[in-house]
């Protein structure tokens, strides 16, 4: 079975501070990692398809880099806002059908 | 562009009855997946389809879940009978043709969050 861990599992952080999460997963057999941004009653929202080692993605104040060598990624919020509030979930892909696979996500709440 | 589309967005029922769930994906997309997040679990996937064939539903728990995509379009997700442990949010996901080595994104509907008591 596919472990694919996600921490913190809770994050709470001030308005304008910056913060990161981690995604932590076997190297091997991979063919893409991707992040989703899941706010309260809404669909899940796609953040970032990551596929190359040392591969970096940017959406605005969010980024994330990706390490296939040592099975990790970091998602990073740059000067957090309330609307940031959400639980970050990461998912590989190991290519079986394409299928993914989630972790148990990160739930982050900034508050003024 | 419409989203993926789902209903109802919530449903409290009784251990043993049934319930079914609806889908309709984003237009021209060829694929489509059931997920069941249970609180505190990320998201686990209960049935994946290509068109109107199923591609995976290993994790299904078949003596009581069934889907079908008739016409390879809309979907249906039913439970019958009900378990108090199959209360959770059902997300339904489309995306492009997905191939071995392909990964792209899957867009989710908004889900449909499943008390049973």
């Amino acid at each position: 079975i596919l472990n694919v861990e996600q921490s913190p599992q809770s994050l709470h952080v001030q308005e304008g501070d910056s913060t990161n999460f981690t995604c932590s997963f076997p190297s091997s057999n991979f063919y893409a990692l991707h992040w989703y941004r899941w706010e309260t009653a809404k669909s899940p929202e796609a953040l970032f398809v990551m596929t190359l080692n040392g591969d970096e993605k940017k959406k605005g104040r969010i980024s994330a880099t990706l390490n296939t060598k040592e099975g990790y990624s970091y998602l990073y919020i740059k000067g957090s806002q309330p609307e940031d509030s959400a639980t970050y979930l990461c998912a590989l892909n190991t290519g079986t059908a394409s299928k993914l696979t989630f972790g148990t996500g990160t739930r982050l709440q900034v508050t003024l | 562009e419409a989203g993926v589309a789902q209903s109802p967005r919530y449903k409290i029922i009784e251990k043993r009855q049934s319930v079914a769930f609806w889908c309709n994906p984003i237009s021209g997309h060829a694929t489509l997946y059931w997920y069941q997040q249970i609180l505190g679990q990320g998201p686990k996937l209960l049935i994946q389809f290509q068109n109107n064939g199923v591609v995976d539903d290993s994790q299904l728990p078949k003596d009581r879940f069934s889907a079908e995509r008739l016409k390879g379009v809309d979907s249906t997700l039913k439970i019958q009978p009900a378990k108090l442990e199959d209360s959770a949010v059902y997300l339904c996901a489309s995306s492009l043709y997905n191939s071995l080595g392909t990964s792209y994104e899957q867009y989710f509907g908004p889900g449909t969050r499943l008390t049973v008591t």
